[in-house]
């Protein structure tokens, strides 16, 4: 079992609809939470990062933490076009981050 | 400011040679991270570097090393390159604490043929 799943997609939604990522993590002891954007052929992007339970909002994105159920999200409201990349989730501990293998994400005009 | 940098973008080996790859941390960070991401799979974690010491390493094999230098700017060696080896390899610096967010530079891309 991988440390980080990620379901790998593809998602597709319509534009302007809201894109549900999920990932859930192994070690217990991880201390904070990444989501990284990343388009083919480029490198990962920071979205935002998340430490404690419960839900962190930025403009369009939103990530929701649970710590008791290992399991962190990253909601995308009104997805646009460009949003369509794939989404990396990574957890870190003491400064090494482990990565999914990423959800990628088609958001049709 | 300038972000995170790599050198060179892109790379051309055969199998058994060697490869040095750099990168230039964000000004201020203190920490660099190297990962390794071959195609459809997240980055894998090589090492973590913080004030020029060796904080972590991953499970790669002794074929990769690395150094960071006073500039924090660091280093990633491989020796005897192997077909496997192919792969974006991706800098990361942070400011070096264990929650800090980690950016990540353009990368370079290795192609050992």
């Amino acid at each position: 079992q991988k440390e980080v799943e990620q379901n790998s997609g593809p998602l597709s939604v319509p534009e302007g609809a809201i894109a549900s990522l999920n990932c859930t993590y192994s070690d217990r002891g991880s201390q904070s939470f990444f989501w990284y954007r990343q388009y083919s052929g480029k490198s990962p992007e920071l979205i935002m990062f998340i430490y404690s339970n419960g839900d962190k909002e930025d403009g369009r994105f939103t990530a929701q933490l649970n710590k008791a159920s290992q399991y962190v999200s990253l909601l995308i409201r009104d997805s646009q076009p460009s949003d369509s990349a794939t989404y990396l989730c990574a957890v870190n501990e003491a400064g090494k981050s482990t990565f999914g293998d990423g959800t990628t994400l088609t958001v049709k005009p | 400011d300038a972000g995170v940098t790599q050198s060179p973008t892109h790379l051309i080996k055969t199998r058994g040679q060697h490869v040095t790859l750099r990168c230039s941390p964000i000004s201020g960070h203190k920490s660099v991270s190297w990962y390794q991401q071959v195609l459809g799979q997240g980055p894998q974690f090589i090492f973590q570097y913080y004030e020029k010491e060796e904080r972590g390493r991953g499970n790669f094999p002794d074929r990769f090393s690395a150094r960071q230098f006073p500039n924090y700017s660091s280093e990633l060696n491989v020796n005897a390159l192997l077909l496997g080896d192919s792969a974006l390899y991706l800098c990361a610096s942070s400011l070096g604490g264990a929650t800090d967010t980690q950016y990540f530079g353009p990368g370079t891309r290795l192609t050992v043929l």
